[in-house]
């Protein structure tokens, strides 16, 4: 059973697009997670979020997290190649164990 | 500062066979956690060490046991091997002293390539 559901599993799109890819659970999540994983490397932390609500932004990459803190999105503004990978979010739902979704694959085109 | 460093890379085994995975922590480090990644399921937790001693452990069977060593290295060990191991084990190290983990940054290393034949 996957906790969190991520979707779309696969998403090509044009270098410029925009885009939102989404993380949903029924469970109450106390702090939520991004990541991003390039291929032959390991995930690396791209934001953390923890209030209900919350929206944070890192450059072309906005995160929000849902008011119940049961789901969380991520919006990419102009995409660029560079964007390629693996998005993953994990949520903690208790002090020492995440709850990863199985990811979306983005492939930006140039 | 080198960051996370996992050996071997690569490895292909044979059903029964035990293997074992070795993950190097950035320096300074003394958290490590192990996972295992399979496409369509994520990453799914083992375990993690903390100062040489389990902190906490995931919902795997016996077969999977780790070990972390007084210099923060940690090892893992896979015994008895089934198809299904074939995944990719990543390792991940922390900085901070135990918490909450989802307030926690974790760095990854490269991973390793598992294969079971």
């Amino acid at each position: 059973t996957q906790l969190l559901e991520q979707s779309p599993q696969f998403l090509s799109i044009q270098e410029g697009e925009n885009l939102t890819v989404y993380c949903n659970s029924s469970s109450v999540f106390s702090s939520l997670q991004w990541y991003r994983q390039e291929p032959g490397e390991g995930p690396v932390l791209l934001v953390t979020v923890v209030t209900g609500g919350e929206v944070k932004k890192l450059k072309r990459l906005t995160f929000q997290f849902g008011d119940a803190r049961k789901d969380s999105s991520l919006h990419i503004t102009a995409a660029q190649p560079g964007d390629t990978g693996l998005y993953l979010c994990a949520g903690a739902r208790s002090n020492y164990q995440l709850i990863w979704g199985a990811g979306t694959k983005l492939i930006i085109k140039p | 500062k080198a960051g996370v460093t996992q050996t071997p890379r690569y490895l292909i085994k044979t059903r029964g066979q035990q293997v074992t995975l070795s993950c190097s922590p950035i320096s300074g480090h003394r958290s490590v956690s192990w996972y295992q990644q399979t496409p369509g399921q994520g990453l799914q937790f083992l375990f993690e060490y903390f100062s040489e001693t389990q902190r906490n452990k995931g919902n795997f069977p016996g077969r999977f046991s780790g070990r972390q060593f007084s210099n923060s290295r940690s090892e893992m060990n896979v015994s008895t091997l089934e198809l299904g191991d074939s995944a990719l084990y990543l390792c991940a190290s922390s900085l901070s002293p135990p918490g909450p983990v989802g307030l926690v940054e974790q760095y990854f290393g490269p991973g390793t390539r598992l294969t079971v034949t």
